[in-house]
Protein backbone atom coordinates (compact mmCIF):
# COMPACT_ATOMS: atom_id res chain seq x y z
CA UNK A 1 0.00 0.00 0.00
CA UNK A 2 1.18 3.31 -0.38
CA UNK A 3 0.27 5.01 2.70
CA UNK A 4 -1.95 8.21 3.06
CA UNK A 5 -1.61 10.44 -0.01
CA UNK A 6 -2.17 13.99 0.14
CA UNK A 7 -2.36 16.96 -1.85
CA UNK A 8 -1.16 19.05 -2.89
CA UNK A 9 2.14 19.21 -0.93
CA UNK A 10 2.37 22.66 -1.42
CA UNK A 11 -0.02 25.70 -1.47
CA UNK A 12 0.74 28.94 -1.47
CA UNK A 13 -2.88 30.95 -2.32
CA UNK A 14 -3.92 34.63 -1.54
CA UNK A 15 -6.02 35.97 0.95
CA UNK A 16 -9.59 35.32 0.87
CA UNK A 17 -8.53 32.44 -1.94
CA UNK A 18 -10.70 28.81 -1.84
CA UNK A 19 -8.45 25.92 -1.22
CA UNK A 20 -8.84 22.48 -1.16
CA UNK A 21 -6.67 19.81 -0.09
CA UNK A 22 -7.09 16.26 -0.96
CA UNK A 23 -6.55 13.32 1.17
CA UNK A 24 -6.88 9.33 -0.21
CA UNK A 25 -6.73 6.67 3.49
CA UNK A 26 -5.45 3.68 3.51
CA UNK A 27 -7.56 0.91 1.55
CA UNK A 28 -9.31 -0.80 4.50
CA UNK A 29 -9.60 1.80 6.88
CA UNK A 30 -12.60 3.26 8.37
CA UNK A 31 -11.67 6.70 10.18
CA UNK A 32 -9.85 9.62 8.71
CA UNK A 33 -8.71 12.29 11.04
CA UNK A 34 -7.76 15.68 9.55
CA UNK A 35 -4.87 17.61 12.11
CA UNK A 36 -3.11 21.05 11.80
CA UNK A 37 0.29 21.83 13.05
CA UNK A 38 1.79 25.06 13.78
CA UNK A 39 4.60 26.19 16.04
CA UNK A 40 2.16 27.86 18.52
CA UNK A 41 0.02 25.70 18.91
CA UNK A 42 0.81 22.31 17.98
CA UNK A 43 -1.17 19.49 16.98
CA UNK A 44 -4.58 20.07 16.79
CA UNK A 45 -7.41 17.33 15.76
CA UNK A 46 -9.94 19.49 13.13
CA UNK A 47 -12.47 16.60 12.73
CA UNK A 48 -12.84 13.10 12.05
CA UNK A 49 -14.63 10.39 10.38
CA UNK A 50 -15.66 6.75 10.82
CA UNK A 51 -17.16 5.28 7.97
CA UNK A 52 -17.49 8.33 6.19
CA UNK A 53 -19.12 9.88 9.09
CA UNK A 54 -18.58 13.20 10.94
CA UNK A 55 -17.93 11.96 14.45
CA UNK A 56 -16.13 14.66 15.82
CA UNK A 57 -15.87 18.40 14.48
CA UNK A 58 -15.45 20.82 17.72
CA UNK A 59 -11.63 21.30 16.45
CA UNK A 60 -12.68 22.83 13.18
CA UNK A 61 -11.87 26.67 13.77
CA UNK A 62 -15.16 28.20 12.12
CA UNK A 63 -17.64 28.22 9.26
CA UNK A 64 -14.38 28.93 6.62
CA UNK A 65 -13.54 25.17 7.38
CA UNK A 66 -15.35 22.37 6.07
CA UNK A 67 -14.76 18.57 5.78
CA UNK A 68 -16.19 16.09 3.43
CA UNK A 69 -15.64 12.22 2.92
CA UNK A 70 -17.91 11.30 -0.15
CA UNK A 71 -16.89 7.48 0.01
CA UNK A 72 -14.21 5.57 2.18
CA UNK A 73 -11.48 6.74 -0.20
CA UNK A 74 -11.70 10.20 -0.76
CA UNK A 75 -11.89 12.80 1.71
CA UNK A 76 -11.22 17.00 1.32
CA UNK A 77 -10.84 19.87 3.83
CA UNK A 78 -12.06 23.08 2.42
CA UNK A 79 -10.90 26.78 3.75
CA UNK A 80 -13.19 29.38 1.67
CA UNK A 81 -12.00 32.10 2.31
CA UNK A 82 -8.40 31.58 3.35
CA UNK A 83 -7.15 33.47 5.60
CA UNK A 84 -3.07 34.04 6.31
CA UNK A 85 -3.63 32.96 9.99
CA UNK A 86 -4.89 29.78 7.95
CA UNK A 87 -1.24 29.17 7.22
CA UNK A 88 0.13 25.88 8.51
CA UNK A 89 0.81 22.18 7.96
CA UNK A 90 -2.36 20.28 7.30
CA UNK A 91 -2.49 16.09 7.98
CA UNK A 92 -4.77 13.79 6.89
CA UNK A 93 -4.07 10.53 8.82
CA UNK A 94 -6.40 7.42 8.50
CA UNK A 95 -6.70 4.34 11.10
CA UNK A 96 -8.67 1.25 11.60
CA UNK A 97 -11.04 0.90 14.79
CA UNK A 98 -12.10 -2.68 15.47
CA UNK A 99 -15.42 -2.85 17.57
CA UNK A 100 -13.67 -4.48 20.16
CA UNK A 101 -10.36 -2.75 20.65
CA UNK A 102 -10.00 1.18 21.19
CA UNK A 103 -6.37 0.33 19.72
CA UNK A 104 -5.97 2.74 17.35
CA UNK A 105 -2.48 3.29 15.60
CA UNK A 106 -3.14 6.46 13.15
CA UNK A 107 -1.02 6.74 9.58
CA UNK A 108 -0.47 9.73 8.56
CA UNK A 109 0.28 11.30 5.50
CA UNK A 110 3.38 13.53 4.40
CA UNK A 111 1.09 16.89 4.87
CA UNK A 112 0.37 19.80 2.86
CA UNK A 113 2.18 22.97 3.59
CA UNK A 114 -0.15 25.83 3.74
CA UNK A 115 0.83 29.38 2.89
CA UNK A 116 -1.71 32.22 2.45
CA UNK A 117 -0.57 35.69 1.74
CA UNK B 1 -2.83 18.69 23.10
CA UNK B 2 -5.56 18.62 25.84
CA UNK B 3 -4.79 17.41 28.76
CA UNK B 4 -1.86 15.95 27.64
CA UNK B 5 1.49 17.47 28.70
CA UNK B 6 5.04 17.43 27.68
CA UNK B 7 8.61 19.56 28.13
CA UNK B 8 8.92 21.43 24.61
CA UNK B 9 12.62 20.51 23.91
CA UNK B 10 15.19 17.60 25.04
CA UNK B 11 19.29 18.61 24.26
CA UNK B 12 21.40 15.17 24.66
CA UNK B 13 25.14 14.06 23.50
CA UNK B 14 24.99 11.43 20.92
CA UNK B 15 25.61 8.36 23.08
CA UNK B 16 23.74 9.13 25.64
CA UNK B 17 19.84 7.67 26.59
CA UNK B 18 17.24 10.28 26.10
CA UNK B 19 14.06 10.41 28.42
CA UNK B 20 11.35 12.20 27.17
CA UNK B 21 8.69 12.53 30.06
CA UNK B 22 4.36 12.68 29.41
CA UNK B 23 1.58 13.69 31.48
CA UNK B 24 -2.36 12.73 31.35
CA UNK B 25 -5.45 13.59 32.72
CA UNK B 26 -7.73 10.79 31.76
CA UNK B 27 -7.80 7.86 34.02
CA UNK B 28 -9.90 6.04 31.30
CA UNK B 29 -7.07 5.87 29.04
CA UNK B 30 -6.66 2.56 27.98
CA UNK B 31 -3.55 3.17 25.02
CA UNK B 32 -0.57 5.30 25.34
CA UNK B 33 1.26 5.81 22.19
CA UNK B 34 4.35 7.16 21.36
CA UNK B 35 4.89 8.85 17.47
CA UNK B 36 8.25 10.65 15.64
CA UNK B 37 7.77 13.04 13.65
CA UNK B 38 10.94 13.73 11.19
CA UNK B 39 11.58 16.74 9.67
CA UNK B 40 9.05 17.39 6.78
CA UNK B 41 7.68 14.45 7.74
CA UNK B 42 3.86 13.09 9.38
CA UNK B 43 3.92 11.29 12.28
CA UNK B 44 4.82 7.69 13.11
CA UNK B 45 3.63 5.54 16.05
CA UNK B 46 7.05 4.41 17.48
CA UNK B 47 5.82 2.29 20.36
CA UNK B 48 2.68 1.68 22.87
CA UNK B 49 1.55 0.30 25.96
CA UNK B 50 -1.81 -0.95 26.66
CA UNK B 51 -3.04 0.84 29.93
CA UNK B 52 -2.44 -2.23 32.47
CA UNK B 53 0.97 -2.44 31.75
CA UNK B 54 4.09 -0.70 33.46
CA UNK B 55 6.66 -1.28 31.05
CA UNK B 56 7.47 -2.38 27.42
CA UNK B 57 10.91 -2.87 25.84
CA UNK B 58 11.68 -2.81 22.17
CA UNK B 59 15.32 -2.52 21.03
CA UNK B 60 16.31 0.47 22.18
CA UNK B 61 13.25 1.89 23.71
CA UNK B 62 12.12 1.69 26.75
CA UNK B 63 7.99 3.29 27.57
CA UNK B 64 7.45 3.58 31.51
CA UNK B 65 4.09 3.87 32.54
CA UNK B 66 2.94 5.08 36.29
CA UNK B 67 -0.83 4.69 36.29
CA UNK B 68 -0.97 6.47 39.78
CA UNK B 69 0.35 9.53 38.54
CA UNK B 70 -1.00 9.61 34.92
CA UNK B 71 3.51 9.83 33.71
CA UNK B 72 4.23 7.96 30.37
CA UNK B 73 7.71 7.64 29.67
CA UNK B 74 10.01 7.06 26.49
CA UNK B 75 13.75 6.17 27.19
CA UNK B 76 15.55 6.05 23.99
CA UNK B 77 19.12 4.31 25.37
CA UNK B 78 22.26 5.15 22.50
CA UNK B 79 20.62 8.04 21.32
CA UNK B 80 21.64 8.49 17.25
CA UNK B 81 21.82 11.73 15.85
CA UNK B 82 19.20 9.94 13.80
CA UNK B 83 16.93 10.18 16.65
CA UNK B 84 16.50 13.87 16.04
CA UNK B 85 12.84 14.62 15.83
CA UNK B 86 9.69 16.17 17.72
CA UNK B 87 8.52 13.06 19.99
CA UNK B 88 4.47 13.32 20.51
CA UNK B 89 2.82 11.00 23.54
CA UNK B 90 -0.31 10.82 22.78
CA UNK B 91 -3.42 8.64 24.73
CA UNK B 92 -6.59 6.89 23.70
CA UNK B 93 -9.23 7.71 25.84
CA UNK B 94 -12.98 6.12 26.59
CA UNK B 95 -15.24 9.05 26.51
CA UNK B 96 -18.27 6.98 25.28
CA UNK B 97 -16.95 6.32 22.08
CA UNK B 98 -12.87 6.41 21.77
CA UNK B 99 -10.84 9.32 21.34
CA UNK B 100 -7.50 9.93 21.05
CA UNK B 101 -5.61 12.63 22.47
CA UNK B 102 -1.75 13.90 21.28
CA UNK B 103 0.64 16.02 23.52
CA UNK B 104 2.11 19.36 21.54
CA UNK B 105 5.27 17.02 20.98
CA UNK B 106 9.19 17.31 22.36
CA UNK B 107 11.65 18.39 20.24
CA UNK B 108 14.75 16.31 20.53
CA UNK B 109 17.87 17.48 19.69
CA UNK B 110 21.60 15.45 19.72
CA UNK B 111 24.67 16.94 19.35
CA UNK B 112 27.31 14.79 17.98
Amino acid sequence: DAGVIQSPRHEVTEMGQEVTLRCKPISGHNSLFWYRQTMMRGLELLIYFNNNVPIDDSGMPEDRFSAKMPNASFSTLKIQPSEPRDSAVYFCASSFRGRESSYNEQFFGPGTRLTVL
Amino acid sequence: GEDVEQSLFLSVREGDSSVINCTYTDSSSTYLYWYKQEPGAGLQLLTYIFSNMDMKQDQRLTVLLNKKDKHLSLRIADTQTGDSAIYFCAETRNTGGFKTIFGAGTRLFVKA
